[in-house]
């Protein structure tokens, strides 16, 4: 079985600080994804990655980056939170691209 | 990426088949389509994916007409515990992004 893990299911941050959530995939996938959910707006992609070192941004990528230096680890980084940023964010892994995405159980994000 | 319009909400009873029907008039001609249901505070899960006519398999049954420009998720006899938000997707082989709309949340009434 594919197993995406996150680094935390729950996270209370300050406005300003740096944030890191990590992702670890173990079926040696070459894609890696950050998307957020909201309500109401469904599943937005961030980032994806296709390769270590190799990075693509998604449709939202304001006030995000992200860093692969493994191929199993993909983590998304929000340099100074923002109540905005407030959301549930889940990391995905994907074998042949255009196929089954395998998804982490999320992290819940909240700025205050 | 071909936009999708899929209801917002569906009720059913126990026992019940259902039926989501998904609507991609702009789908290019080497999308696939692709289903995801996601149950609360978990991330979305893969169920079917297909790019003509008729795909099953042990969860579920895809119907694709013959101009694609919709598509039908059919869960057979759904449960409580198919009580979830269905995601539909369109998009090519070897496409790395997914466009995932607002899915529909099906509630399954005892």
């Amino acid at each position: 079985d594919v197993k995406v893990t996150q680094s935390s299911r729950y996270l209370v941050k300050r406005t300003g600080e740096k944030v890191f959530l990590e992702c670890v995939q173990d079926m040696d996938h070459e894609n890696m994804f950050w998307y957020r959910q909201d309500p109401g707006l469904g599943l937005r992609l961030i980032y994806f990655s296709y390769d270590v070192k190799m990075k693509e941004k998604g449709d939202i990528p304001e006030g995000y980056s992200v860093s692969r230096e493994k191929k199993e680890r993909f983590s998304l980084i929000l340099e100074s939170a923002s109540t905005n940023q407030t959301s549930m964010y889940l990391c995905a892994s994907m074998g042949t691209p255009g196929y089954e995405q395998y998804f982490g159980p999320g992290t819940r994000l909240t700025v205050t | 990426l071909a936009k999708t319009t899929q209801p917002i909400s569906m009720d059913s009873y126990e026992g019940q088949e259902v039926n989501i029907t998904c609507s991609h008039n702009n789908i290019a001609t080497n999308d696939y389509i692709t289903w995801y249901q996601q149950f609360p505070s978990q991330g979305p899960r893969f169920i079917i994916q297909g790019y003509k006519t008729k795909v099953t398999n042990e969860v579920a049954s895809l119907f694709i007409p013959a101009d694609r420009k919709s598509s039908t998720l059919s869960l057979p006899r759904v449960s409580l515990s198919d009580t979830a938000v269905y995601y539909c997707l369109v998009g090519g082989a070897g496409s790395y992004q997914l466009t995932f709309g607002k899915g529909t949340k099906l509630s399954v009434i005892p």
